[in-house]
């Protein structure tokens, strides 16, 4: 059990750029989500996978914003023409659905600055 | 909806100090309940956590109980060590909507002076 892994770790980018962030989950969790966290507040959620099918999205996803998980293994977070606004930290999460109480495991995160 | 208000901080506590944060829910249903920890640098760390009413959660001399009637978790450890420095969320997770996602507070900052 080597954690959840995030990369990369950090992204500066200009804006109008598209960016990609990849997750691998803890191998075995078949839940996976994604986050997004601003200087100063706690955690917001994004988005859920249960292996590969998408269930919930958040209204804070926009259209620019995408998910995928096309194996149930790793994921990815594109987010297209990115605005000042995206710079946050985006972390990725995961659990394993078949322990009652679905604890999720945190990743380091990815920090976005778009400058 | 469901929703999750702790404390502001930031707090400044002496070593061996007695430490409370607090932390209360807005929920329908019944909630599970977690404290997760975010040290410098790191990513967060489930802390502890609690299912049910009365239900107390410890891990590293912290503990936490879940009281439907307050609808609170308020965080304690009796004697904080400067190692404790760190930012603590309190969370719940509603599985009745939301297939079991987190709702987290903003975050308590906590430093401890040696």
């Amino acid at each position: 059990d080597t954690g959840v892994s995030q990369n990369p770790r950090h992204k500066i980018t200009k804006r109008g750029q598209n960016v990609t962030f990849r997750c691998d989950p803890i191998s075995e969790h078949n839940r996976l989500y994604w986050y997004r966290q601003t200087l100063g507040q706690g955690p917001e959620f994004l988005t859920y996978f249960q292996n590969e099918a998408q269930l919930e999205k958040s209204r804070l996803l926009s259209d620019r914003f995408s998910a995928e998980r096309p194996k149930g293994s790793f994921s990815t977070l594109e987010i297209q023409r990115t605005e000042q606004g995206d710079s946050a930290m985006y972390l990725c999460a995961s659990s394993s659905g078949w322990t009652g109480i679905f604890e999720q495991y945190f990743g380091p995160g990815t920090r976005l600055t778009v400058t | 909806g469901n929703s999750v208000t702790q404390m502001e901080g930031p707090v400044t506590l002496s070593e061996e100090a007695f430490l409370t944060i607090n932390c209360t829910y807005t929920a329908t249903g019944y909630p599970s309940l977690f404290w997760y920890v975010q040290y410098p640098g790191e990513g967060l760390q489930l802390l502890l956590k609690a299912t049910k009413a009365d239900d107390k959660g410890s891990n590293k001399g912290f503990e936490a109980t879940y009281r439907k009637e307050t609808t609170s978790f308020h965080l304690e450890k009796g004697s904080v060590q400067v190692s404790d420095s760190a930012v603590y969320f309190c969370a719940l997770m509603n599985y009745g909507g939301s297939q079991g996602n987190l709702i987290f507070g903003k975050g308590t900052k906590l430093s401890v002076k040696p």
